[in-house]
Order: C-alpha cells, then sequence, then structure tokens
C-alpha cells in the first residue's frame, strides 16, 4: 500500500511569485485535504476536494486554488506569494470526505523570500 | 467558532512515571476529538478518536464534556513516547479538523 506522497519537499520563491504543490493520495483513498502548517502552529484546514470538486474551504484567500484529478491526486496552487505563506504545507488523504482519520504526507516546504 | 487549546508546549516526564497531555475545546455542539501524533522524521498520524474508545500504545483519553476537556493519560511513560501531539476537534457536518498547537513531549531516561 503506497502513502500519501507530496512534492516538493522544499521550495523557495520570492514575494508575487506562484507556487504548485503536488499530492498523490493513498491508494483507495478518495479525497485529499491540504492543510497549511506554520512555524509553532498546528496544521491549518485550507480546504479538501472530493470528487475533483472543492468540499470545504476555510479561512484562506481565492489566491489559495486547488484540483483534483480522476486518480485522486491534488494540486495546490498559490498566486500572488506573501511572506506569511511561508510554511509547511500539508497534504492528507482519507477514505470519504467525513473521515476523522487522515493520513498525512510529510508535507512541503515553501520558503517565500 | 471553535477552537482547541493545548496549554502546555512542552513537557519533560522521566520514564515510567504517568504523563498527562491536556487538551481543552470550545464548541456548543457535539464534538468528534482526537489525538494525532508525529515522532521524529515520522509523518503525522492518528493515534486515537475519543468515539473508539480504545487504548493505544497504553494512552487513553475521555472526553468530558462538562469541561471541554480531552485529555491524553498513560500510567507509565516509555522513552518511544517521545513525540509531538496534536489535539484535533471535529464539528458536526464539517469535513476538516481543527488541531490545537501542539505539545512536544519529551520522556528522560
Amino acid at each position: 500500500e503506497t502513502g500519501v506522497t507530496q512534492s516538493p519537499t522544499h521550495l523557495i520563491k520570492t514575494r508575487g511569485q506562484q507556487v504548485t504543490l503536488r499530492c498523490s493520495s493513498q491508494s483507495g483513498h478518495n479525497t485529499v485535504s491540504w492543510y497549511q502548517q506554520a512555524l509553532g502552529q498546528g496544521p491549518q484546514f485550507i480546504f479538501q476536494y472530493y470528487r475533483e470538486e472543492e468540499n470545504g474551504r476555510g479561512n484562506f484567500p481565492p489566491r489559495f486554488s486547488g484540483l483534483q484529478f480522476p486518480n485522486y491526486s491534488s494540486e495546490l496552487n498559490v498566486n500572488a506569494l506573501e511572506l506569511d505563506d511561508s510554511a509547511l504545507y500539508l497534504c492528507a488523504s482519507s477514505l470519504g470526505p467525513g473521515a476523522g482519520e487522515l493520513f498525512f504526507g510529510e508535507g512541503s516546504r515553501l520558503t517565500v523570500l | 467558532a471553535q477552537r482547541v487549546t493545548q496549554p502546555e508546549k512542552l513537557l519533560s516526564v522521566f520514564k515510567g512515571a504517568p504523563v498527562e497531555l491536556k487538551c481543552n475545546y470550545s464548541y456548543s455542539g457535539s464534538p468528534e476529538l482526537f489525538w494525532y501524533v508525529q515522532y521524529s522524521r515520522q509523518r503525522l498520524q492518528l493515534l486515537l478518536r475519543h468515539i473508539s474508545r480504545e487504548s493505544i500504545k497504553g494512552f487513553t483519553a475521555d472526553l468530558n464534556k462538562g469541561e471541554t476537556s480531552f485529555h491524553l493519560k498513560k500510567p507509565f511513560a516509555q522513552e518511544e513516547d517521545s513525540a509531538m501531539y496534536y489535539c484535533a476537534l471535529r464539528v458536526s457536518g464539517a469535513n476538516n479538523l481543527f488541531f490545537g498547537t501542539g505539545t512536544r513531549l519529551t520522556v528522560i531516561p
């Protein structure tokens, strides 16, 4: 059974740039959620994708957007990067939208300069 | 608004001593509570959830609605329990979890 994989693991961008982060869900999981974890904080919900549509969103501006593909993999896109976007971005897959057990990837650490 | 509070950022106990990691939440409805754990160089993973009412790796947690708490307990700490622990809340009808800021537990040999 393949776990959740994320890429890239680390990246550095400058203010105003755009970034795309990728996530492959665990085998058999049809739901992907994205979380942002700032230093010293717990993960904060960005949004969830189920059946290739956004299925819930946290308190993040529209410049945070995403996609889910037919194979359940997902992308997180962030436009017009700001310094405060520097964080660890975690992808988590689950067996369904309401599943309490999330299976996390190792994260993509984004640094915005 | 929903909120999860873990008052201790750091907690150190000696091996064999009891350990309690505190978690308080604010939510007026019926919550689902979880404990997630991240061991060194591993990914975040579910430790236990209150609806299961089970003991995992010797840890238990009881939901106390009167005190709005979900403290994680273990009678005898082991060195392998050293990790980052996050308490998380899911509200009725929601698909996401609200996480606390985490407690780093260190078990001293």
